[in-house]
């Protein structure tokens, strides 16, 4: 089935510790956006890429890093992790940036 | 201010009402509109994509657009257990490499049998 995967769907992850949250799709799109999801606040973009080789910064891009090396992938890291980044994540895809988006089922990452 | 505001609700409506969810926004610029759908932890999943003013219908979900106003709204009709769930609107200036979308914060909707 097309769509979006995300790994892992969820995390309990050590202050401090470097942490790689995977998305990959296989539409074909080219455009994707990490998002996170936060109670109150709604989805807020965290980094973007518009075209494989590529990358943007949204709302909230500290603490993160992107990739963007090929139209598939789009890793998000955190290098150094800390409790406030305890979210849902959500990737997604759309064709082309700035058209209607297709999202993952989402990370749930805690950070202790 | 935030671009786009959206009561959070929670909004509580018996089987078969008629649901209406309105979302605002403060930037002329916005042509694409769009509401998604998001089940208790679930991923958001695309239900209605609208181009610039007026109303699209799709099955029991009309979307209308009013620029003038800077006032989208989502109706649903005979409203089922099933579309309890939480509603975004989200919008966009258009398809270009520069555009991202911009989020509600979402409205939680529960349909009681």
């Amino acid at each position: 089935i097309a769509g979006i995967t995300q790994a892992p769907t969820s995390q309990i992850l050590a202050a401090g510790r470097r942490m790689t949250l995977r998305c990959t799709q296989d539409m074909r799109h080219n455009a994707m956006y990490w998002y996170r999801q936060d109670l109150g606040l709604g989805l807020r973009l965290i980094h973007y890429s518009n075209t494989a080789g590529t990358t943007g910064k949204g709302e909230v891009p500290d603490g993160y890093s992107v990739s963007r090396a090929n139209t598939d992938d789009f890793p998000l890291t955190l290098a150094s992790a800390v409790p406030s980044q305890t979210s849902v994540y959500f990737c997604a895809s759309s064709k082309q940036g700035g058209t209607e988006a297709f999202f993952g089922q989402g990370t749930r990452l805690t950070v202790v | 201010q935030k671009e786009v505001e959206q009561d959070p609700g929670p909004l509580s409506v018996p089987e078969g009402a008629i649901v209406s969810l309105n979302c605002t926004y403060s930037n002329s610029a916005f042509q694409y509109f769009m509401w998604y759908r998001q089940y208790s932890r679930k991923g958001p999943e695309l239900l209605m994509y609208t181009y610039s003013s007026g109303n699209k219908e799709d099955g029991r979900f009309t979307a209308q657009v009013d620029k003038s106003s800077k006032y989208i709204s989502l109706f649903i009709r005979d409203s089922q257990p099933s579309d309890s769930a939480t509603y975004l609107c989200a919008m966009n200036k258009g398809y270009s490499s520069a555009s991202k979308i911009i989020f509600g914060s979402g409205t939680r909707l529960s349909i009681r049998p």
